[in-house]
């Protein structure tokens, strides 16, 4: 089945600095999402791709969708302590269902 | 608040006895969307429906398991005989139809369900 591979699995960094994560897939997608999740809470949408070689930002959060459609990447500039939580590269398309990856835990040390 | 709401957020039961959860979307979404999460695993997708009907489901959605959505408003999930493996977050989501933005669902804060 479809499989979405996200490195690091975790990071642990100091407050200011910058955060790069990315998502690998077997498969092309037409859609790539990028959420965040708190510990207890549902997934927040951060920022949504839908062509490839397409460059998003959203404040302090830049992602992209790869030229190849089987991965993007999520950068996070000057972290803060609140940026805490699980990032999840997500997969949508004509299936309706979201597919998603297997997490980044990031932790930000003030 | 506009968001999806969920009810309960958390839900202690005891193995064998019967559960329902509730799903508030956003009001305009026309797409509603149950969700299943483990500890330390990402959400897995459950069934979904457009306005009253349900359109997929996936195998993870045992017999025992069953969606409505009455009015294409509110969704149920219901769980019955539960088993200590039902025990997870289980995640409501909603999106609308029509725009190039439909995969964009947008999540509400779970239902915590511990079965004892």
């Amino acid at each position: 089945g479809q499989q979405l591979n996200q490195s690091p699995q975790s990071m642990f960094i100091q407050e200011g600095e910058d955060v790069s994560m990315n998502c690998t897939s077997s498969s092309i997608f037409n859609t790539w999402l990028w959420y965040k999740q708190d510990p207890g809470e549902g997934p927040v949408l951060l920022i949504a791709l839908y062509k490839a070689g397409e460059l998003t930002s959203n404040g302090r959060l830049t992602a992209q969708f790869g030229i190849t459609r089987k991965d993007s990447f999520l950068n996070i500039s000057a972290s803060i302590p609140s940026d805490v939580g699980i990032y999840f590269c997500v997969n949508g398309g004509a299936t309706n269902k979201l597919i998603f990856g297997t997490g980044t835990l990031l932790a930000v040390q003030p | 608040d506009t968001g999806v709401s969920q009810d309960p957020r958390h839900k202690i039961t005891k193995r064998g006895q019967n559960v329902t959860f509730r799903c508030d979307p956003i009001s305009e979404h026309n797409r509603l969307y149950w969700y299943r999460q483990t500890l330390g695993q990402g959400p897995e997708f459950l069934t979904y429906f457009q306005n009253e009907a349900q359109l997929e489901k996936s195998r993870l959605l045992s017999d025992r398991f069953s969606a409505e959505r009455p009015k294409g408003s509110f969704s149920t999930l219901e769980i019955q005989r539960t088993e200590q493996g039902d025990s997870a977050m289980y995640l409501c989501a909603s999106s609308l139809t029509g725009l190039a933005s439909y995969n964009e669902q947008f999540f509400g804060p779970g239902t915590r369900l511990t079965v004892l």
